[in-house]
């Protein structure tokens, strides 16, 4: 299994906190990513990062920040949380040699906003 | 427009038949490629299967084949001999373009196997 590992795995917050979720990989690989899941909307991109300091947003960036100050490690920051950001994240990894290769994914994050 | 869409949003099958999982796919990009993903009710994302859009071939992988149709651009999974074990959420993801920073998934099928 790919070494990827997120953190907390679930967490109760209020509106207008800010949260932090991380996402650890042991894999040394280049991109990661940040998904969220909702019913009836399958998995979307919120976020991508393909290097240290190197990110771009994806279709569902609103209302969300990252970083990538290390290659292991990939932060989404929900600064002033919403209830529509209730949800499950999912962080997942992929290396750059090759095209074909799939994402490899965390266990998500179940993030309910109160 | 969808980029990814799956129209079935449930299905089942009878244990050690044959099911098709449909998704087609919309991109104006020579080079994409299709995966599938398996979630279990335990939540993780499996990764199943791949095709690139130069692949000549259908990809398969053990009981797993995908249907490419190229033209009609569909890109259907078919698992045989279906096992309960099988019994998910099933997602057809595509990556746009060859440097693989943007995915799209659809919204899922949920298989139930039936005994």
């Amino acid at each position: 299994d790919a070494g990827i590992t997120q953190s907390p795995r679930h967490k109760v917050t209020e509106t207008g906190t800010p949260v932090t979720l991380r996402c650890h990989q042991t894999e040394n690989h280049r991109y990661m990513y940040w998904y969220r899941q909702d019913p009836g909307h399958g998995l979307r991109l919120i976020h991508y990062s393909y290097g240290v300091k190197d990110t771009d947003k994806g279709e569902v960036s609103d209302g969300y920040s990252v970083s990538r100050s290390k290659t292991e490690d990939f932060l989404l920051t929900l600064e002033s949380a919403t209830s529509s950001q209730t949800s499950v994240y999912f962080c997942a990894i992929r290396p750059d040699r090759d095209s074909n290769q799939p994402q490899h994914f965390g266990d998500g994050t179940r993030l309910s906003i109160l | 427009a969808q980029k990814i869409t799956q129209t079935q949003p449930g299905m089942f099958v009878q244990e050690k038949e044959a099911v098709t999982l449909d998704c087609t796919y919309d991109t104006s990009d020579p080079s994409y490629g299709l995966f599938w993903y398996k979630q279990p009710s335990s939540g993780e994302m499996i990764f199943l299967i791949y095709q690139g859009s130069y692949d000549q071939q259908n990809a398969t992988e053990g009981r797993y084949s995908l249907n490419f149709q190229k033209a009609r651009k569909s890109a259907n999974l078919v698992i045989s001999a279906s096992q309960l074990g099988d019994s998910a959420m099933y997602f057809c993801a595509m990556r746009e373009g060859d440097t693989g920073n943007q995915f799209y998934f659809g919204t899922g099928t949920s298989l139930t196997v039936i005994p």
